[in-house]
């Protein structure tokens, strides 16, 4: 099993859409959560990032951890075709060398 | 305007060549990576440094090498004996410590024919 499960898609959805992106993991140090989003032929960029259990909001997006069940969520509101990208969740603790999830593809469709 | 530059974009090069991918910061930070990301595998570590001459090998080491003399720069250099070289290449850096992210270059895709 690896230590960060990501389902990779593609996940298809409408435009203005709500969506949820997740990642579970196993590692219980874990401690720091971050999301970046990955455009074709582009590095990742930083999205959002969290400490611990609790939610994070930044314009339309919503970071979520839930550390008792190993579980992070990443939601878009009002997602737009501009949003179409893969998105990677990275986790790190015990090591400043994060772990990466593979990345889930979304593609939101006008 | 604070970031990280890998060069070229684009690389080709034949079976049998060695070739250096390059990799600078101007954010200065003393940590710096290599990925390595192929269709469906996610990111896979490469090699990482810590400090200026110092590096360690990542997950899938064989077959590349890096030099860390200075603080902004991290070559790659993928030799012939990497069986499958042909790959998006990514460049990071961080503050060092758990609770820094990772900042990406805009990576470098390799071709090897």
């Amino acid at each position: 099993q690896k230590e960060v499960e990501q389902d990779p898609g593609p996940l298809s959805v409408p435009e203005g859409a709500i969506v949820s992106l997740n990642c579970t993991y196993s590692n219980s140090a874990f401690q720091y959560f971050m999301w970046y989003r990955q455009y074709s032929r582009k590095g990742p960029e930083l999205l959002m990032y969290t400490y611990s259990s609790g939610n994070k909001e930044d314009g339309r997006f919503t970071a979520q951890v839930d550390k008792s069940s190993k579980y992070i969520s990443l939601f878009i509101r009002d997602s737009q075709p501009s949003d179409s990208a893969t998105y990677l969740c990275a986790m790190s603790g015990g090591s400043y060398i994060p772990t990466f999830g593979r990345g889930t593809s979304l593609i939101v469709h006008p | 305007d604070g970031g990280i530059t890998q060069s070229p974009k684009y690389l080709f090069r034949k079976e049998g060549q060695n070739v250096t991918l390059s990799c600078e910061q101007n954010l200065n930070h003393d940590a710096m990576y290599w990925y390595r990301q192929d269709p469906g595998q996610g990111l896979r570590l490469i090699y990482y440094s810590q400090i200026v001459n110092d590096f360690q090998k990542g997950d899938i080491a064989e077959g590349y090498s890096v030099s860390r003399e200075k603080k902004e720069s991290f070559p790659l250099t993928v030799t012939s004996a990497q069986k499958n070289p042909t790959a998006f290449y990514l460049c990071a850096s961080s503050i060092v410590g758990m609770e820094s992210p990772l900042h990406f270059g805009n990576g470098t895709r390799l071709t090897v024919t």
